[in-house]
């Protein structure tokens, strides 16, 4: 089994609908991450977590939430999804340096 | 802004040459580190270099870090097809999170 998982893989919705993307991982790490990527571009930290009471605002926070549930469990949600938050969206952990990264979920706002 | 900034963006060689991915940087860093994104899918991590030190090798792959000149590259000898996937650096500055750069597209033609 993955070690770091993401639900759902794939999502269609529409503008104001309200999203929520989960991972899950099995590694026992402390540290999560969550990440958006758009065509062409690099990864773009949304929100981070050092541990379940630690919850970080990353460089594009603005019309995201997130909720750490467990050590295992990191959520994002999109309160009222628009169209320009249509992209990749992965999610990873870390223990030290490295990060480990989930399969990604594709997300489409029409 | 981009902490780290990929160059070339594409590149495109045989099977069997060597490729070369170069990254620049702004700030101070702790460590840069190369993962590979394979088409869609989440990143891999591949190499991790720290501030002090100025080569590294894993296996095919060769990286420098010159921090005076605020620059890393990432080699791959013998290319083969299976390289063929997105690269990019990404830099730790101590500040809790990963910057990533937007990536070196390389394609191996058999």
């Amino acid at each position: 089994d993955a070690d770091v998982t993401q639900t759902p893989r794939n999502r269609i919705t529409k503008t104001g609908k309200r999203i929520m993307l989960e991972c899950s991982q099995t590694k026992g790490h402390d540290r999560m991450y969550w990440y958006r990527q758009d065509p062409g571009l690099g990864l773009r930290l949304i929100y981070y977590s050092f541990d379940v009471k630690d919850i970080n605002k990353g460089e594009i926070s603005d019309g995201y939430s997130v909720s750490r549930q467990a050590q295992a469990k990191f959520s994002l949600s999109l309160e009222s999804a628009i169209p320009n938050q249509t992209a990749l969206y992965f999610c990873a952990t870390s223990a030290g340096d490295t990060q480990y990264f989930g399969p990604g979920t594709r997300l489409t706002v029409l | 802004s981009q902490q780290g900034e990929e160059d070339p963006q594409a590149l495109s060689i045989q099977e069997g040459e060597n490729a070369t991915m170069n990254c620049s940087y702004k700030t101070s860093i702790n460590n840069l580190q190369w993962y590979r994104q394979n088409s869609g899918r989440g990143l891999v991590h591949l190499i991790l270099i720290r501030s002090n030190e100025r080569e590294k090798h894993s296996g095919r792959l060769r990286v420098t870090l010159d921090t005076s000149k605020k620059s890393s590259s990432l080699l791959i000898t013998a290319s083969r097809a299976a390289d063929t996937a997105s690269y990019f650096c990404a830099t730790d500055t101590g500040r809790r999170a990963l910057t990533f750069g937007s990536g070196t597209r390389l394609q191996v033609q058999p």
